[in-house]
């Protein structure tokens, strides 16, 4: 099945800096979407993002698929943005969307 | 997505009870997807149906585990007998028509297993 690598493992961050995390996969995508997952467990979509850039306030998101990579860019980084960011991708060769190892984030004052 | 509901939030149960987790698509969505995380992990494939049928369980334990998904009701994920390494976050999902379009999950299922 495809392998879905993300870095950095964790990260900690002050307030305010910018990070760019990534997503590494091993096969074609029909779809790619970026999660957030907060301290209290809940999944929150971000991107649904197979290809090109998007762009939602201080998140923005870029998959070239060809290179078989997505990144996600946070800007001015808050403490809400604290948690696990997942990416997750389908193929369309098997039934599920794959999730990714995950990169855990910490944004301190 | 407050559009996938699920329920009971929080369940706790003693080993070798019965634990039943149920999932409300989206109105009008068909595909409905179980997915497991447990601690410190990334959430892994459980099983994918569709309206009275299962189509892939090839993340399914093969024992104590079943899922359903009726005619007419919720999505449930039944666990028999209990044990303290089935503990996790069980999230459900749901879509239209697959995952070639953006999923969204419910607020997931904590099973503690005391």
């Amino acid at each position: 099945g495809i392998q879905v690598e993300q870095s950095p493992p964790d990260l900690i961050l002050q307030e305010g800096a910018n990070s760019t995390l990534r997503c590494n996969f091993s096969d074609s995508v029909n779809n790619l979407q970026w999660f957030h997952q907060n301290p209290w467990g809940q999944l929150i979509n971000l991107f649904y993002i197979p290809s090109g850039t998007k762009q939602n306030g201080r998140l923005s998101a870029t998959t070239v698929a060809t290179e078989r990579y997505s990144l996600l860019y946070i800007s001015s980084s808050q403490t809400t943005d604290s948690g696990v960011y997942f990416c997750a991708v389908y193929t369309g060769t098997a039934s599920k969307l794959t999730f990714g190892t995950g990169t855990r984030l910490q944004v301190t004052l | 997505n407050a559009g996938v509901m699920q329920n009971p939030r929080h369940l706790v149960r003693r080993r070798g009870q019965e634990a039943r987790l149920r999932c409300s698509p989206v109105k009008g969505h068909s595909h409905v997807y179980w997915y497991r995380q447990l601690p410190e992990e990334g959430l892994k494939f459980m099983v994918y149906l569709q309206k009275e049928n299962i189509i892939d369980e090839s993340g399914m334990p093969k024992e104590r585990f079943s899922a359903e998904f009726p005619k007419e009701g919720p999505s449930i994920l039944r666990i028999q007998q209990v044990v303290r390494g089935d503990s996790a976050a069980y999230f459900c999902a749901s879509s239209l028509t697959g995952f070639l379009i953006e999923a969204f999950f419910g607020q997931g299922t904590r099973l503690t297993v005391v």
